[in-house]
């Protein structure tokens, strides 16, 4: 079944580490986005890409960074110059009109 | 840009009782769209609204795109205690290569069994 996964669930950092969040998904969509969700909380818009080897800011970009180098694959790394990285990272993609669909999320603690 | 106010941010019902959310945007959409997000899990798409005055049902849940473009509500009949959850408002008024979705902060559904 097509889907998009997201790795690792869980996700431990130490301070002044990068660490990088995989997102993948066979449903052939053009479009795949980044976002941060924090307790009580909307979701936050990171990154976005909507074609290979492009991708523009979102909402909340710094301390971030990704690449589009498969359509199948939107990695992010969270730099260690983001201050405050706890928080729950969702990835999602969309053909271009629609839903997106979702992934299950990695949740990043810092230690 | 643009922005959406979702209300109310969080409900606490008794099983059985019907719920209703709604969500208003500064400028207008073609697109509305609702989604449930369980703890821990990623949003899952509920109901999908592409026309001005549609109302759309899935099960006991029920959405109308406004006519005025700009708003969308969600109903939910005889609530369960499944039905907890987060539930998102998304809206859009781009498509092709430059789509992107605005999402609500979303209504806090409890359901007392």
């Amino acid at each position: 079944d097509g889907g998009i996964t997201q790795s690792p669930k869980y996700l431990f950092r130490k301070e002044g580490q990068n660490v990088t969040l995989s997102c993948e998904q066979n449903l052939n969509h053009d479009a795949m986005y980044w976002y941060r969700q924090d307790p009580g909380q909307g979701l936050r818009l990171i990154y976005y890409s909507q074609i290979v080897n492009d991708f523009q800011k979102g909402d909340i970009a710094e301390g971030y960074s990704v690449s589009r180098e498969k359509k199948e694959s939107f990695p992010l790394t969270v730099t260690s110059a983001q201050k405050n990285p706890t928080a729950f990272y969702l990835c999602a993609s969309s053909p271009g009109r629609g839903g997106y669909t979702f992934g299950s999320g990695t949740r990043l603690t810092v230690v | 840009g643009q922005q959406l106010n979702q209300s109310p941010q969080s409900m606490f019902i008794q099983e059985g009782e019907d719920v209703s959310m709604n969500c208003t945007s500064s400028s207008i959409f073609n697109t509305w769209l609702w989604y449930k997000q369980e703890p821990g899990e990623g949003p899952v798409l509920l109901i999908a609204l592409y026309k001005a005055g549609e109302l759309t049902s899935n099960g006991r849940l029920t959405a109308q795109f406004g006519i005025t473009r700009k708003d969308s509500f969600l109903n939910i009949s005889a609530s369960i205690p499944s039905d907890v959850g987060i539930y998102f408002c998304a809206g859009s008024f781009s498509g092709g290569s430059n789509y992107k979705l605005t999402f609500g902060k979303g209504t806090l559904l409890t359901v007392n069994p």
